[in-house]
């Protein structure tokens, strides 16, 4: 079974930093476009970041200071988050696209929620 | 960049049909996804490439997309369909993936 589960949240202060795990299991990720989506509380979806091969794609509100990693080793996703704003609270996301750039995304982790506040 | 508007809420009696709308100028031209997600949980794709389903998602939903406007339709619509419903496309100008606004389906 494709399984994805996220780790790496909690509570960190305005400025700070935090990275976010995503563990795959049941297929290999560097084979795959992967993606990170959040959700803040109480609002929509917003796409943050992809990657496939050496291939990186940020939304606007987090280029150049969130990035996404993978360890093949391990065969796990990561996300940086440096300079974090209270705007960056949300539920956050990994998730597995179909085949390629512009599919849908198939299978999702279970989300680790990041909270920015003093 | 581009923007994608779908109706806060949608309210069908059971057995009726829901129909959720996704706007976007020309988005027929583009690709559009649907997900599930209910309280508390990740979200779960219902249809993708604009009228295809995973295994497992039942044939009462389905989609179209044409002109500034995509549809997920469920028919039949049974209390476990009652969930928020987003739609995503991928845009290629600007290399973002972009999801609607969200719709809030109640089942009566």
């Amino acid at each position: 079974e494709v399984q994805l589960v996220d780790s790496g949240g909690g509570l960190v202060q305005p400025a700070g930093s935090l990275r976010l795990s995503c563990a795959g299991s049941g297929f290999v990720m560097n084979s795959d476009y992967m993606n990170w989506v959040r959700q803040a509380p109480g609002k929509g979806l917003q796409w943050v970041a992809q990657m496939y091969s050496g291939q990186t794609y940020y939304a606007d509100a987090v280029k150049g200071r969130f990035t996404i990693s993978r360890d093949d080793s391990k065969n796990t996703l990561y996300l940086q988050m440096n300079s974090l704003r209270p705007e960056d609270t949300a539920v956050y996301y990994c998730a597995k696209s179909r085949w390629g750039s512009g599919d849908a995304f198939d299978v999702w982790g279970q989300g680790t929620m990041v909270t920015v506040s003093s | 960049s581009y923007v994608v508007t779908q109706p806060p809420s949608v309210s069908v009696a059971p057995g009726q049909t829901a129909s959720i709308t996704c706007g976007g100028n020309n988005i027929g031209r583009k690709v559009a996804h649907w997900y599930q997600q209910k309280p508390g949980q990740a979200p779960v794709l219902v249809v993708f490439n604009d009228n295809d389903r995973p295994s497992g998602i039942p044939e009462r939903f389905s989609g179209s997309n044409s002109g500034n406007t995509a549809t997920l339709t469920i028919s039949g619509v049974e209390a476990g369909d009652e969930a928020d419903y987003y739609c995503q496309v991928w845009d290629s100008d600007s290399e973002h993936y972009v999801f609607g606004t969200g719709t809030t389906v109640t089942v009566l």
